[in-house]
């Protein structure tokens, strides 16, 4: 089956500590994003790639970092300079058409910090 | 920035009743797309449009891209519980593939 995964589902950590975030696509898409959504709040962007190799700041980056090593796989780790980490967590991919690139989601990974 | 605004925020219905929501930007998109998401899980794509007055189904649901290309509307009709979730819209930001995504509007079936 094609798809997105993340993981963890849930994720806790202590007040001070770095946390990485998995997701990986098994679609062949070039293009992989990471999304923060909190209460009642739409989706932001946080990080995006459009190839191996690359990645660009959303609008949300401080505190985050991302690296792009593999087509496959887009990681988000989440910095202890992030002042307010607690949130639902959405990894996305598309192709980078022009036509036809509407966005596919995983899962989703709940983190908490303690 | 640009803002998707979606309305209704919140909505309350009986099973068996029909639902619309609409979706409007401030400037001309080329594509609308729309989510669905269940409480703790990722958004789902349910319809993707390409064309200004285009009409697509996909089951009970259908949308549509406006004819000023800044609005979009979703209909399902004969709701169900499951049809429980928060529906988002999109619409591309920029030249590349990043989208913009509404608020939302959360449904909730009664029984």
């Amino acid at each position: 089956d094609g798809g997105i995964t993340q993981s963890p589902k849930y994720l806790f950590r202590k007040e001070g500590q770095n946390v990485t975030l998995s997701c990986e696509q098994n679609l062949n898409h070039d293009a992989m994003y990471w999304y923060r959504q909190d209460p009642g709040q739409g989706l932001r962007l946080i990080y995006y790639s459009q190839i191996v190799n690359d990645f660009q700041k959303g609008d949300i980056a401080e505190g985050y970092s991302v690296s792009r090593e593999k087509k496959e796989s887009f990681p988000l780790t989440v910095t202890s300079a992030q002042k307010n980490p607690t949130a639902f967590y959405l990894c996305a991919s598309s192709r980078t058409s022009l036509l036809n690139n509407e966005q596919f989601f995983g899962p989703g990974t709940r983190l908490t910090v303690l | 920035g640009q803002q998707l605004n979606q309305s209704p925020q919140s909505m309350f219905i009986q099973e068996g009743e029909d639902v619309s929501m609409n979706c409007t930007s401030s400037s001309i998109f080329n594509t609308w797309l729309w989510y669905k998401q269940d409480p703790g899980e990722g958004p789902v794509l349910l319809i993707a449009l390409y064309k200004a007055g285009e009409l697509t189904s996909n089951g009970r649901l259908t949308a549509q891209f406006g004819i000023t290309r800044k609005d979009s509307f979703l209909n399902i009709s004969a709701s169900i519980p499951s049809d429980v979730g928060i529906y988002f819209c999109a619409g591309p930001r920029g030249t590349g593939n990043q989208f913009y995504f509404g608020t939302g509007t959360s449904l909730t079936v009664i029984p």
